[in-house]
C-alpha cells in the first residue's frame, strides 16, 4: 500500500509569484485535504477535496486554489506569494472524509 | 474562529518520566484527536476519542475526552527517547455542513540525556 506523498520537498520562491505543490494519495482513498502549518505552529485547515469536489475551507483568501484529479490525487496553487506563505504545507488523504493520514509536507520558502 | 490551547509549550524530562499534557477550548468538539508529529514528518494520529468522559489507552499512552467536551489530555507513561518529537491535539469540528480539524499549537517534549 502506497501511503501518501508530496512534492516538491523543498521550494523557493519570491514574492508575487505563483507556485503548485502536489499530493498523491493514498491508494484508495478519495479525500484529500490541505493544511498550511507555520513554524512552530499546528496546521491550519486550507480546504478539502471529495471526489474532485472542493468539501468545505477554512479561512484562507481566494488566491490559495485547488484541484483534485479523476485518481485522487491533488494541486494546492497559490498565487501572488506573500511571505507569510512561507510554511510546510501539508496534503491529508482519507477515505470518505475520515481519518486522515499525511504525507511528509512540502516546505515553502518566500523571499 | 475557533481555537485549541494546548499546554506546556514544550517539555524538558528525563527518561522513564511519565508526562501530561492538555487541550483545552472554548467550544465544543464531538471528537478529539491526539497526534505526533516528528521532524521532516506529517503528524501520525496516536489516539482518537469520540465519546464524552472516554479513557483510551494506545500502549503506553492515554487519553482522555473531558465531561464538558471542551478538554482533553493525553498522558505518557515511562518515557523513551523515541518519543520525542511534538504532539498536537485536533478537534472535529462542523462548519457549513464540512467537517475540518481544528488544531493546538503543539507540545513539544524534549528527553533529557
Amino acid at each position: 500500500e502506497t501511503g501518501v506523498t508530496q512534492s516538491p520537498t523543498h521550494l523557493i520562491k519570491t514574492r508575487g509569484q505563483q507556485v503548485t505543490l502536489r499530493c498523491s494519495s493514498q491508494s484508495g482513498h478519495n479525500t484529500v485535504s490541505w493544511y498550511q502549518q507555520a513554524l512552530g505552529q499546528g496546521p491550519q485547515f486550507i480546504f478539502q477535496y471529495y471526489r474532485e469536489e472542493e468539501n468545505g475551507r477554512g479561512n484562507f483568501p481566494p488566491r490559495f486554489s485547488g484541484l483534485q484529479f479523476p485518481n485522487y490525487s491533488s494541486e494546492l496553487n497559490v498565487n501572488a506569494l506573500e511571505l507569510d506563505d512561507s510554511a510546510l504545507y501539508l496534503c491529508a488523504s482519507s477515505l470518505d472524509r475520515g481519518r486522515q493520514f499525511f504525507g511528509p509536507g512540502t516546505r515553502l520558502t518566500v523571499l | 474562529g475557533q481555537q485549541l490551547n494546548q499546554s506546556p509549550q514544550s517539555m524538558f524530562i528525563q527518561e522513564g518520566e511519565d508526562v501530561s499534557m492538555n487541550c483545552t477550548s472554548s467550544s465544543i468538539f464531538n471528537t478529539w484527536l491526539w497526534y505526533k508529529q516528528e521532524p521532516g514528518e506529517g503528524p501520525v494520529l496516536l489516539i482518537a476519542l469520540y465519546k464524552a468522559g472516554e479513557l483510551t489507552s494506545n500502549g503506553r499512552l492515554t487519553a482522555q475526552f473531558g465531561i464538558t467536551r471542551k478538554d482533553s489530555f493525553l498522558n505518557i507513561s515511562a518515557s523513551i527517547p523515541s518519543d520525542v518529537g511534538i504532539y498536537f491535539c485536533a478537534g472535529l469540528s462542523l462548519k457549513d455542513s464540512n467537517y475540518q480539524l481544528i488544531w493546538g499549537a503543539g507540545t513539544k517534549l524534549i528527553i533529557k540525556p
